[in-house]
């Protein structure tokens, strides 16, 4: 099983509303990420866990807040966000490698496209 | 720092036509390179990689070959089909680090 899936699929919220990204994965990988995606641009890391723990946290506002319940499962609480937040937020896994002398590639979920109205 | 340089799209083809979109790069250490592709609506997917200078990545008839004289990673396709319409990046991971430099990416449209 090579899948990343993220639910929901399409997410429409207010700037008031509390809501939240899933995304779980069965390969094992121990390295996960959150991406923001804007239309027709490169994704931009946002947050990455290494054996469940925060590793790398991109300057992003605490109005996004993620979890790492469990080796397979990466969430992304979302409160008081702005317009400017909508984006497709994608989810992605890899081997992980720190350390190592190695590099791996990353396997992304197809991602929640969210509107903040 | 790393950085990937990609040409600007979007590259507009014919069905069959012969596809190059460039790729170069800046990096310290030696970097694996990656070709992603993100086919319209979804998330992206690793089309090919190489780990090392003269390696040539392939699938799905595209090919990369991994030039450290040019610092290059050029992604070609012989013969393109409309079903390859999408967005191309470019991306390199250096050993110690797993989070990639991305490419602008390359828009290319396929028309039958």
């Amino acid at each position: 099983d090579t899948e990343v899936t993220q639910t929901p699929k399409h997410l429409v919220m207010g700037m008031t509303n509390k809501k939240s990204l899933k995304c779980e994965q069965h390969m094992g990988h121990r390295a996960m990420y959150w991406y923001k995606q804007k239309a027709k641009k490169p994704p931009e890391l946002m947050f990455v866990y290494s054996y469940e723990k925060l590793s790398i946290n991109e300057s992003v506002p605490s109005r996004f807040s993620p979890e790492c319940p469990n080796s397979s499962l990466l969430n992304l609480h979302l409160h008081a966000l702005q317009p400017e937040d909508s984006a497709l937020y994608l989810c992605a896994s890899s081997q992980e490698s720190l350390g190592q002398g190695q590099t791996y590639e990353q396997y992304f979920g197809p991602g929640t496209r969210l509107t903040v109205t | 720092g790393d950085s990937v340089t990609q040409m600007e799209g979007p590259v507009t083809l014919s069905e069959e036509a012969f596809l190059t979109i460039n790729c170069t790069y800046t990096a310290t250490g030696y970097p694996s390179l990656f070709w992603y592709v993100q086919y319209p609506g979804e998330g992206l997917q690793l089309l090919l990689k190489a780990t090392k200078a003269d390696d040539k990545g392939s699938n799905k008839g595209f090919e990369a070959t991994y030039r450290k004289e040019t610092t290059s990673f050029h992604l070609e396709k012989g013969s393109v089909q409309v079903s390859d319409s999408a967005v191309y990046f470019c991306a390199l991971s250096v050993p110690g680090s797993y989070i990639p430099t991305f490419g602008r990416g390359t828009s290319l449209i396929v028309h039958p």
